[in-house]
């Protein structure tokens, strides 16, 4: 019954490849986001979607694209993948008549 | 873009005091103002949440204050709990899409 999930939880590989993780909410939620939690802890917006709207935070490299097959997905692309893309990558879902954001449990991307 | 800072960015307090965790936002159209919890390892979850047009909002021994003029809230936990211990973040958010501005994150440690 897990609200959002992630898949996978953890993702080694090496510099210039391109992966992709994936996020699922069942929780008939229209608005999906990917952040960026670095080593510092820092957590930063990627971007956000829903149906009708992706809106693309500034500082994201176009390396960086989110795809949505169906309102329950929301996927992260990463091509020529870098050093400084290793992090813990979170998905979220929102309902738009809700405020509040429900976070999946986290993807640890690393980039040797 | 908004901007928002948190402090302090440590904070350690016996266990049954009172921790105060403060920020500032810059954009005044921000309307929308969560706090989440992230235990180490774990997803950020909501811990409680305060919209714009009201001032303060307490559940149980959780509290935010907010300041529209002067730009900043807090976020006050009474009586702390070993289980307290954990980084705090606050965020901000205007607009149809809601992306989150976090801060900077404040690991508090609950001294039994």
């Amino acid at each position: 019954d897990t609200a959002v999930s992630q898949t996978p939880k953890y993702l080694v590989t090496q510099m210039g490849n391109d992966k992709s993780i994936k996020c699922e909410q069942n929780l008939g939620h229209d608005t999906m986001y990917w952040y960026k939690q670095d080593s510092k802890k820092f957590l930063k917006i990627m971007f956000s979607y829903n149906n009708k709207e992706l809106i693309i935070n500034e500082t994201v490299p176009n390396r960086f694209s989110p795809k949505s097959p169906d309102k329950a997905h929301l996927n992260l692309h990463i091509n020529s993948l870098e050093l400084g893309d290793s992090a813990v990558y979170f998905c979220a879902s929102r309902s738009q008549s809700h405020n509040e954001q429900f976070f999946g449990p986290g993807t640890r991307l690393t980039v040797l | 873009g908004e901007n928002v800072e948190q402090h302090p960015s440590t904070l350690s307090v016996q266990e049954g005091d009172s921790a105060v965790i403060k920020c500032t936002y810059s954009d005044s159209a921000s309307n929308y103002f969560p706090w989440y919890k992230q235990e180490l390892g774990k997803r950020p979850q909501l811990i409680i949440d305060i919209r714009s047009n009201v001032g303060e909002k307490k559940d149980q021994r959780i509290a935010v204050t907010l300041n529209k003029t002067a730009k900043h809230f807090s976020l006050h936990i009474t009586e702390t709990q070993p289980e307290d211990s954990a980084v705090y973040f606050c965020a901000a958010s205007k607009g149809s899409a809601r992306q989150l501005t976090f801060g900077s994150g404040t690991q508090l440690t609950v001294l039994p």
